[in-house]
């Protein structure tokens, strides 16, 4: 079946750290990637995605993401977090039959704070 | 322009009764998915809607259920509820990929149900 693991369950940072969260899957086929984001007491909201071309993706808020396809990661990447990135982060995937979208198969998520 | 919302934000229930939540998807969108997120857990995809009907289904049994209304609109019902259903319950929307398909068919999450049973 596939799966996703996102490697750090508890991420504790001081603003202008640099931040990186690692993702994993297993599929072997095209799929899609997304990294979510839930702010406290907020809804799930879409960082940012991956469904072809450039690997390196660029989000919201300053984000951006890699794509490795040899290492099946997707890993989330920001130069200098703030005291408002404090937050729980999600990767997705989603397996790509041709264009048309399947169910979202998320990791257990990471939560990030950063101290002021 | 209202994104999904969902009612009710919260709700109690004891063993063995059932429980229906709503959603009501993004305007324009046709398409409702449903995840459980239990605690300190990633949501699990629980099935999707679409013109409906049921379109997909995780890995969950049969007391699980679903309706989509003809104003795309959706339900989800749990019969027999279990300790183990507590969990918080998302509604996601979407375009269905036959009307705009390819990298733009987000899934658009609504805050959730907090259902608890004791």
């Amino acid at each position: 079946a596939q799966s996703v693991s996102q490697h750090n369950h508890h991420v504790i940072l001081s603003e202008a750290a640099s931040l990186e969260l690692g993702c994993n899957y297993s599929y072997g086929g095209t799929v899609n990637l997304f990294w979510y984001v839930q702010y406290p007491g907020q809804h799930l909201q879409l960082l940012l995605k991956y469904f072809s071309g450039d690997p390196l993706v660029k989000g919201i808020k300053g984000f951006e993401a890699e794509f490795i396809k040899s290492k099946f990661s997707f890993n989330l990447r920001k130069p200098s977090v703030q005291w408002s990135d404090t937050a729980e982060y999600f990767c997705a995937v989603n397996l790509n039959y041709g264009g048309s979208q399947g169910n979202l198969i998320f990791g257990k998520g990471t939560k990030l704070s950063v101290k002021p | 322009d209202a994104g999904v919302t969902q009612s009710p934000t919260h709700l109690i229930k004891t063993r063995g009764q059932q429980v229906t939540l709503r959603c009501s998807p993004k305007s324009g969108h046709d398409t409702v998915s449903w995840y459980q997120q239990a605690l300190g857990q990633g949501p699990q995809f629980i099935f999707q809607y679409y013109e409906e009907e049921e379109r997909q289904r995780g890995n969950f049994p049969d007391r699980f259920s679903g309706h989509q209304f003809p104003n795309y609109s959706s339900e989800l019902n749990v019969n027999a509820l279990l300790l183990g259903d507590s969990a918080l319950y998302l509604c996601a929307s979407s375009f269905a990929e036959g009307h705009f398909s390819g990298p733009d068919n987000e899934q658009f999450f609504g805050p959730g149900t907090r259902l608890t049973v004791l």
